[in-house]
């Protein structure tokens, strides 16, 4: 069963312009989910986590429980931004192990 | 700088010989997993360790096999590849607290 949505295979803005990377997930227990992210040429790197609350190059994603979703935002998009983006969540309930499942991936392309 | 390093990152080789894909971290993490990724497609969990001599499979069936001798070492061993197991094999580790992978490089794998 996908655990894991990610609805956009590609998404293309323009610089200086919002934007948004969906992901949704369907988990009985709490969920801690996760964004990574792959620039070209680069290893896939953690970009984000929920449970942190925090900014991470100017990219923010609140948890929804609700929708169950878990969207990537940026106000103002900036050409480095293009990079192949992956919606993670965790298998194992947030303890001390660790087994994360992914998303399909989106792949951002900031045009200038 | 995440010291996580696989080798081979290419590797061709005919249907039914044997190969090992290896991975190694510096790091002391406690913490390793297999992923397996096709093309344009979602990574896949194969295989997991939470310490030495600790494996387990993952969510997708996978004919090959681990081992976990030593912290530092995770390799990944089909014993007769076929060309369904051309894709690329991802070997990531974590510290025992975190929900943060550092990824390698990765090992692409032809079976022809």
């Amino acid at each position: 069963a996908q655990r894991v949505t990610q609805p956009e295979k590609l998404l293309s803005v323009f610089k200086g312009a919002p934007v948004e990377l969906k992901c949704n997930y369907s988990y009985s227990g709490s969920p801690e989910l996760f964004w990574y992210v792959q620039y070209s040429r680069q290893r896939l790197q953690l970009l984000l986590r929920h449970i942190s609350r925090e900014s991470i190059k100017g990219f923010t994603a609140d948890l929804n429980k609700g929708e169950t979703s878990f969207h990537l935002k940026k106000p103002f998009a900036q050409e480095e931004d293009s990079a192949m983006y992956y919606c993670a969540l965790d298998l194992e309930g947030g303890g001390s192990n660790y087994k994360l499942t992914f998303g399909k991936g989106t792949l951002l392309t900031v045009n200038p | 700088e995440a010291d996580i390093y696989q080798t081979p990152r290419y590797l061709v080789i005919g249907t039914g010989k044997k190969i090992t894909l290896e991975c190694s971290q510096t790091m002391g993490h406690d913490k390793m997993y297999w992923y397996q990724q096709d093309p344009g497609m979602e990574l896949h969990l194969i295989h997991y360790s939470y310490g030495v001599n600790s494996t387990e499979k993952g969510d997708l069936s996978s004919e090959s096999t681990v081992s976990r001798i030593r912290t530092e070492h995770f390799p990944l061993t089909l014993e007769s590849a076929r060309p369904s197991h051309t894709s690329q094999y991802l070997c990531a580790s974590s510290e025992w607290t975190a929900g943060e992978l550092f990824f390698g490089e990765g090992s692409r794998l032809t079976v022809l």
